[in-house]
């Protein structure tokens, strides 16, 4: 079975500024898919960023990056120039990959992003 | 496309009564999950469907629990003799899945709250 780990419950950013959540999980896997998933307060959850495993590659989507670390097993998530709108819980996720796999999301217990003005 | 939606976004029920909760994915999704998240948790897997058939239920999903999802549309979670420890985010989630163990987007409803005194 997998594990995702999250073990700050609550961060604080100043608007503008870069912060870092962090991530890490446990898997006997070797192809699978992490994610991160932001869900505003009273809406809904919607998708981040995704990182495969077999890539190098760090995965980037506008003001997102992750740092994946395969042999470490951790996956951060980076927001650049944080925002008012960044404030939400943000949950790591892991998914298996391959044949037969039924692609449903292991979470972990989510950090609590405020962004400052 | 209006996205996935749930019905009701809230139900507050005594303990003992039977709720049903009910999900309709985006149209052209095949897979349809189910997940529940308690506070300060973050979602667990229940349930999912590939069209019509449930292909596999979590340990977490009690002999109260029954899911449905007929003609491969919307799909209903019904909790019968409800209990306290009931009480959470009832999420639905749906994807287009087209290669089996390929990670395709899962869009998440807004979930529904169940409260049971």
């Amino acid at each position: 079975a997998q594990t995702v780990t999250q073990s700050q419950p609550e961060m604080s950013v100043q608007e503008a500024e870069t912060v870092t959540l962090s991530c890490t999980y446990d898997t006997s896997e070797s192809n699978y898919y992490l994610f991160w998933y932001k869900q505003p307060p009273s809406r809904q959850m919607i998708l981040v960023i995704r990182q495969e495993a077999y890539k190098q590659q760090n995965a980037t989507e506008n003001r997102f990056s992750v740092n994946f670390q395969k042999a470490a097993k951790s996956f951060s998530l980076k927001i650049s120039d944080s925002q008012l709108g960044d404030t939400a819980m943000y949950f790591c996720a892991f998914m298996k990959q391959g044949a037969g796999a039924n692609s449903k999301l292991t979470f972990g217990k989510g950090i609590t992003l405020s962004v400052r003005p | 496309d209006t996205g996935v939606s749930q019905d009701p976004r809230h139900k507050i029920t005594k303990r003992g009564q039977n709720v049903t909760f009910r999900c309709d994915p985006i149209s052209e999704h095949n897979r349809l999950y189910w997940y529940r998240q308690t506070l300060g948790q973050g979602p667990e897997f229940l349930t999912y469907f590939q069209n019509e058939a449930q292909l596999e239920k979590s340990r977490l999903l009690s002999d109260r629990f029954s899911a449905e999802r007929p003609k491969g549309s919307f799909s209903t979670l019904e909790i019968q003799r409800t209990e306290q420890g009931d009480s959470a985010m009832y999420l639905c989630a749906s994807s287009l899945v087209i290669y089996s163990g390929d990670a395709y987007e899962q869009y998440f409803g807004p979930g529904t709250r169940l409260t049971v005194t």
